[in-house]
């Protein structure tokens, strides 16, 4: 079975530091995509940033980028220069190619502190 | 521009009650469609999926249903609420093809309390 594992359920990190948040995942698959959704208070899910796997270059969207290493099965997300804003719970998921269907951790709660 | 549209954002319901839960899609066509559920301290569980009207996949037995009666308008269903049916629920679209690709986008959701 698939699965996706977060590690850590909850994190702080100062205002204007880095953080890395963990993902690790199971699959005997080598067509897949995998992506991170921040879920602020507010509860609107929002895409962060998505990697395929069949791409050996690491994904980097602003100040969101990922570590991505296939043969482990990691998927790690690292966020520069925190801000207040990225307060939220971040979600790792999996998606097989040629299915429908995400498969999400269990999130990490971060918290930015002031 | 695409947009997603969820509502009520908030339900308080009896056990026992029926429900009914909606979301629409504007600006595209033939979206594949999802509802997901999210319970306290846990992740996202898919709970069915379509990809055309009247299509509907199921991906936990449980005391729910959906329906998609029109392209752009699915409907998650309870004839009788549980207790377990507590949560957050969202609904989610894709492009045709392209969810895997390009990631979901997700409506606002709706908390749902059954008392």
């Amino acid at each position: 079975a698939q699965t996706v594992t977060q590690s850590q359920p909850e994190m702080s990190v100062q205002e204007a530091e880095t953080v890395t948040l963990s993902c690790t995942y199971d699959t005997s698959e080598n067509n897949y995509y995998l992506f991170w959704y921040k879920q602020p208070p507010s509860r609107q899910m929002i895409l962060v940033i998505r990697q395929e796997a069949y791409k050996q270059q690491n994904a980097t969207e602003n100040r969101f980028s990922v570590n991505f290493q296939k043969a482990a099965k990691s998927f790690s997300l690292k966020i520069s220069d925190s801000q207040l804003g990225d307060t939220a719970m971040y979600f790792c998921a999996f998606c097989t190619s040629g299915t429908y269907k995400y498969i999400f951790g269990t999130g990490t709660r971060l918290k930015v502190l002031a | 521009s695409q947009t997603i549209h969820q509502w009520p954002a908030t339900l308080v319901q009896p056990v026992g009650s029926p429900l009914s839960l909606e979301c629409t899609v504007e600006g595209t066509s033939n979206p594949n469609l999802y509802w997901y559920r999210q319970a306290a301290g846990r992740g996202l569980q898919l709970l069915f999926y379509s990809v055309g009207i009247g299509q509907i996949s199921s991906e936990v037995p449980q005391n729910l249903s959906a329906s998609r009666p029109q392209d752009r308008q699915f409907i998650l269903s309870s004839k009788k609420l549980l207790l377990s049916d507590s949560g957050f629920y969202l609904c989610a679209w894709s492009g045709r093809g392209q969810g895997e690709i390009y990631g979901y986008t997700f409506g606002s959701g709706t908390r749902l309390t059954v008392v």
